[in-house]
C-alpha cells in the first residue's frame, strides 16, 4: 500500500500523559499536513510542512503540541500533558507541489480519559 | 467568520432522487476548490475538483460561482452507496496552501 500511513490507528491515554503520532506520507510528496477532526465537524488545520520546513501553524496548535518532519519524509505530532479536549481524530495528509489534491491517511483516533 | 460554510444537513433522500449541496467561501483570493467525501469513521477522499467552467463526473456535477463565492455539488439518481458526508474544501493563496474544510453535509439515501 503506497498511500498515507498513520500510526497508531487508535490511542487511549490518561489525562496528563504525553502521546506521539506518526505519519508516513506518499513517498514523492513534499507537502505534509496535520488536521484535527471532532465529531460533526470538518477537519481543522493544525500545521503544514514543505519538505522539512514547518511553514504554517494554526492558532489551534497550543504550546503543548509540537510537530516535526526531520528529514522531509515522515512526520510526528506530539501532544504533551494531554487534556480531555484533545480527544479527536488526528488526520495527516500529503501532496506534491503543483498538485492540488491532498491524500489523507486513515487517521489516529485519540481518546483522553 | 469561517473560511468555508456549509449546511450540515442532514439530507435524507430516497433512492433515485436528485440532491444539491451548496457551500460558500469567504476569501475572494481562494484558488482551488474541491468536494471530498467522508464515510463514517474514515478519512476524507477526493470526490472531484471544481472548475470555473463547471465539471461533471457521471452522476456528479460540480459548479463554481466566483462572483458569489459559492460552490455546488449536484448528485443525480442517488444510490444507497452515496450516503456519506460531503466536505467542501478551498485552498487560499494568501495563506499558503492549507486546505480549508467546511463542516460537511450529511447525506443519507433511503431505500
Amino acid at each position: 500500500d503506497t498511500g498515507v500511513s498513520q500510526n497508531p490507528r487508535h490511542k487511549i491515554t490518561k489525562r496528563g500523559q504525553n502521546v506521539t503520532f506518526r505519519c508516513d506520507p506518499i513517498s514523492e510528496h513534499n507537502r505534509l499536513y496535520w488536521y484535527r477532526q471532532t465529531l460533526g465537524q470538518g477537519p481543522e488545520f493544525l500545521t503544514y510542512f514543505q519538505n522539512e520546513a514547518q511553514l504554517e501553524k494554526s492558532r489551534l496548535l497550543s504550546d503543548r503540541f509540537s510537530a516535526e518532519r526531520p528529514k522531509g519524509s515522515f512526520s510526528t505530532l506530539e501532544i504533551q500533558r494531554t487534556e480531555q479536549g484533545d480527544s479527536a481524530m488526528y488526520l495527516c495528509a500529503s501532496s506534491f507541489t503543483g498538485q492540488t489534491e491532498a491524500f489523507f491517511g486513515q487517521g489516529t483516533r485519540l481518546t483522553v480519559v | 467568520r469561517k473560511e468555508v460554510e456549509q449546511d450540515p444537513g442532514p439530507f435524507n433522500v430516497p433512492e433515485g432522487a436528485t440532491v444539491a449541496f451548496n457551500c460558500t467561501y469567504s476569501n475572494s483570493a481562494s484558488q482551488s476548490f474541491f468536494w471530498y467525501r467522508q464515510d463514517c469513521r474514515k478519512e476524507p477522499k477526493l470526490l472531484m475538483s471544481v472548475y470555473s467552467s463547471g465539471n461533471e463526473d457521471g452522476r456528479f456535477t460540480a459548479q463554481l460561482n466566483r462572483a458569489s463565492q459559492y460552490i455546488s455539488l449536484l448528485i443525480r439518481d442517488s444510490k444507497l452507496s452515496d450516503s456519506a458526508t460531503y466536505l467542501c474544501v478551498v485552498t487560499t493563496s494568501n495563506t499558503g496552501n492549507q486546505f480549508y474544510f467546511g463542516t460537511g453535509t450529511s447525506l443519507t439515501v433511503i431505500p
